[in-house]
């Protein structure tokens, strides 16, 4: 089955800087990949999302790309504000098998 | 407009016991998840619904756990003889389809005494 692993697992940055975040997944056939945003006590809210036709997509300060060569995707948040603290997972599936599989995650803080 | 809602949020029962715990997705949502989320495990599949159907429940870890979806939208998830290890945040995900965006509940929060 599929396998995403997420890195780094903690994050920290100044405000007003950029996050990174990456993950890889194993399966070739995997051709959907969202990215959720969890607070304390909260369920997941997904944040954006690609498709395995598209290498990048934008909305705002938050981006997402793709190389379906090497199987990574990464989220890209620009001018980081502390709203942003929160853990973030990447997450694959593939339209034979619906169900989602996360990364480990990955706890950003913002620092003020 | 509500979002996917999840009841009890929490619940903590006594080791042996069975618990319910219930979803009730967007509307017009066919398609319905549940996913468990534990601090050694992160995020897991249990089960996926199309309509009243189940085609993947290939994430439930024992046959202790069932669930359940009735007309189309409510969904139970049923755990009998709870354990220890079943102590967790159970997360429940519907999409228009299959294969759209998934959006969660908050969760109910298991405690198993």
């Amino acid at each position: 089955g599929e396998n995403v692993e997420q890195h780094p697992s903690t994050l920290s940055v100044q405000e007003g800087d950029s996050a990174v975040i990456k993950c890889t997944y194993s399966d070739s056939a995997s051709n959907y990949f969202p990215w959720y945003k969890q607070e304390l006590g909260k369920g997941p809210q997904l944040i954006i999302d690609i498709r395995s036709n598209v290498g990048e997509k934008k909305d705002q300060r938050i981006a997402v790309t793709l190389n379906k060569t090497a199987k990574h995707f990464s989220l890209h948040i620009t001018e980081t504000q502390p709203e942003d603290s929160a853990v973030y997972f990447c997450a694959a599936s593939y339209s034979s098998n619906e169900k989602l599989t996360f990364g480990t995650g990955t706890r950003l803080t913002i620092i003020p | 407009g509500a979002g996917v809602s999840q009841s009890p949020s929490n619940k903590v029962t006594e080791k042996g016991k069975d618990v319910e715990l219930r979803c009730d997705p967007i509307s017009g949502h066919t398609a319905l998840y549940w996913y468990r989320q534990s601090l050694g495990q992160g995020l897991e599949f249990l089960i996926y619904f199309q309509g009243n159907s189940a085609p993947d429940k290939s994430g439930l870890p024992s046959d202790r756990f069932s669930a359940e979806r009735t007309g189309g939208s409510v969904s139970t998830l049923t755990i009998q003889r709870t354990q220890q290890e079943d102590s967790a945040v159970y997360l429940c995900a519907s999409s228009r389809r299959g294969g759209q965006p998934q959006h969660f509940g908050d969760g109910t929060r298991l405690s198993i005494l």
